[in-house]
Formats: C-alpha cells, sequence, structure tokens
C-alpha cells in the first residue's frame, strides 16, 4: 500500500525567515506530485506539479519554490516568508497513466507571524 | 481556463437521508475529468469519485454516485443513506486531458444531523 508522508506538521515562521515544507511518497514509483494551498476557509489553490525527478511545473507564482530531488520526495520552499503565506500546505500523488484522482498527505499547518 | 463553480456554500440534512450537492465546470477541452473530494474537520482530504468525459453512464461508488449532465456542464455529487460521518466539506475539481493542471471549486460544507 502506498503512503504519505508530509513534514513538519505545522510550523509557526516569522515574516522574512525562510521555509522547506517536505513530503515523501512510498510504495508507488514514479508517481506524479503536486502542491497545493489552501486558505482558512478557502479552496486548494494548485501550487506546483511534477512528473518526473528533476522536473517541476509552476501553476502560480507565490513567491514559493519547488524541487523533485527523489522520485519519491517533493519539497516546498522560500527564502522569505510573507504574512500571506500563512496556511495548510497539501502534497497529493497520482498514479498518472489513466488514473487521475489525487491521494492527499496529512497536510502542514503553518502560520507566518 | 478551466473553472469550477460550487454555489452551495452549506448543506444541511437529517441522517439517513439523501443529498445532492452541485458543482458547474467550464472548459473548452472535449476530453476532461471530474472529481469529488471530502475534507473532514481534522484537515485530511480524501479522494471519492470520478467521471471521465467521455462515460456516458455516471459513476457509482459505494453510497456516492454522480449526475453528469454534460450539455449543462454539471457534476452534482448524490450521497445516499447519509451518516454522521459524512460531515464534511465536499470539494468539486476538473482536469482537462493532457494537462496535469488541476481547479478546485469553493467547496460546499455538509452537515449530517441526527
Amino acid at each position: 500500500a502506498q503512503t504519505i508522508h508530509q513534514w513538519p506538521v505545522a510550523e509557526i515562521k516569522a515574516v522574512g525567515s525562510p521555509l522547506s515544507l517536505g513530503c515523501t511518497i512510498k510504495g508507488k514509483s514514479s508517481p506524479n506530485l503536486y502542491w497545493y494551498w489552501q486558505a482558512t476557509g478557502g479552496t486548494l489553490q494548485q501550487l506546483f506539479y511534477s512528473i518526473t525527478v528533476g522536473q517541476v511545473e509552476s501553476v502560480v507564482q507565490l513567491n514559493l519554490s519547488a524541487s523533485r530531488p527523489k522520485d519519491d520526495q517533493f519539497i516546498l520552499s522560500t527564502e522569505k516568508l510573507l504574512l500571506s503565506h500563512s496556511g495548510f500546505y497539501l502534497c497529493a500523488w497520482s498514479p498518472g497513466q489513466g488514473s487521475y484522482e489525487q491521494y492527499f498527505g496529512p497536510g502542514t499547518r503553518l502560520t507566518v507571524l | 481556463a478551466q473553472k469550477v463553480t460550487q454555489t452551495q456554500t452549506s448543506i444541511s440534512v437529517v441522517e439517513k437521508t439523501t443529498v445532492t450537492m452541485d458543482c458547474v465546470y467550464e472548459t473548452r477541452d472535449s476530453s476532461y475529468f471530474l472529481f469529488w473530494y471530502k475534507q473532514t474537520a481534522s484537515g485530511e482530504i480524501v479522494f471519492l469519485i470520478r467521471q471521465d468525459s467521455y462515460k456516458k453512464e455516471n459513476a457509482t461508488v459505494g453510497h456516492y454516485s454522480l449526475n453528469f449532465q454534460k450539455p449543462k456542464s454539471s457534476i452534482g455529487l448524490i450521497i445516499t443513506a447519509t451518516q454522521i460521518e459524512d460531515s464534511a466539506v465536499y470539494f468539486c475539481a476538473m482536469r482537462e486531458d493532457g494537462n496535469e493542471k488541476i481547479t478546485f471549486g469553493a467547496g460546499t460544507k455538509l452537515t449530517i444531523k441526527p
């Protein structure tokens, strides 16, 4: 069975500080990977997706970047946090190849002060 | 550009009844995929059901089924025999074929009362 793990569970950070959020998928080789952001009470906004190692596509510009250093790992980061970065960050994976439904991780709650 | 609209902000029904949640979408593609997800109070998001645009038959999974009306660009979610644990926020989403961009609707909060 596939499992998806996100770290950390929650973060409280200062404006202007750096951030790194991680996501690991086990039990599935070459998954499609996605990062989403959700404001409190809001919808899911897709940020990035990756079909293969080393390749990441940006969907929206929010002063964030993403990388996929390994087949099973997806990293979201920024060098300088803004207040608007606060929210719930979710990583998801999809089998691809005709299976397009997504499976989400538990998420990371980020508070920027 | 693709767009997904859920106009029902919240719905409240009594346990064991049937509820329908609405979703309309916009796309220029002739091939696309529609999804419904559920987000619980803990934040967990679960995939429920999917409809492929080329399929005429409405998808059904357990007590979830879809009402796909392609001419109206509508994909309603029907939950039968609702249970307290069905209380959650339900999101409709769309993906165009060949495009990894997924668009979600605003969500509908469902409350099941005993």
